[in-house]
């Protein structure tokens, strides 16, 4: 049982190059989350998928687009990307059935844009 | 706005002893809140999680607090082990279900 694997777990990129950050998750979750955290920033929401098939903007969203491939799923895309997005990015699973919502992170990916 | 606040100094405490943290936030109505433990390069890690009908909840030698009233939660770690040291983050409900954080306050166990 993996949990919440991302990959890659480093990345550095040009400005203006394009990258994919992949996530998935074996849980059978019906949420998906991406938060990129930053120092004295704390976590902060990017995007989120409340089911397959849905997502909505969290925070802050802008330079970014995702993508709920299937429930396991769930892709961050940085078109064009910005030295504001070096930061460390983390993908979280949960289920909001039982209305707690916990959720379960996976390790992070550690992204430097020069 | 809303806002979540947790102590940016980080608590440095003897072995053995009790570490107290501090989550305070505003214009949330919280149905419930949680804890989570992040040690550094690592992803959080959920703890507990107390419900805003419950006033205390444990979990081995952590015990959580919230006062609905004063718009605060404690969380106790008793009996502090070196392993304790980490940084601790509160997370309320926000809309639709998803999650706000606190900053996350550091806890530093001295043996």
């Amino acid at each position: 049982n993996a949990g919440v694997t991302q990959t890659p777990k480093f990345q550095v990129l040009k400005t203006g190059q394009s990258m994919t950050l992949q996530c998935a998750q074996d849980m059978n979750h019906n949420s998906m989350y991406w938060y990129r955290q930053d120092p004295g920033m704390g976590l902060r929401l990017i995007y989120y998928s409340a089911s397959e098939g849905t997502t909505d903007k969290g925070e802050v969203p802008n330079g970014y687009n995702v993508s709920r491939l299937n429930k396991r799923e769930f892709s961050l895309r940085l078109e064009s990307a910005a030295p504001s997005q070096t930061s460390v990015y983390f993908c979280a699973s949960g289920d909001v059935a039982g209305g707690y919502n916990e959720q379960f992170f996976g390790p992070g990916t550690r992204l430097t844009v020069l | 706005s809303q806002k979540i606040e947790q102590n940016s100094e980080a608590l440095n405490i003897q072995e053995g002893k009790t570490a107290t943290l501090t989550c305070n936030y505003t214009n949330y109505s919280p149905a419930y809140l949680q804890w989570y433990r992040q040690d550094p390069g690592r992803g959080p890690v959920f703890l507990l999680l107390i419900r805003e009908n419950e006033k205390e909840k444990r979990k081995e030698r952590l015990k959580v607090t919230f006062d609905t009233t004063l718009k605060q939660s404690l969380f106790h770690i008793t009996a502090s082990q070196p392993a304790d040291s980490a940084t601790y983050l509160c997370a309320l409900i926000s809309g639709n279900n998803r999650l706000a954080f606190g900053k996350g306050n550091q806890v530093v166990v001295i043996p």
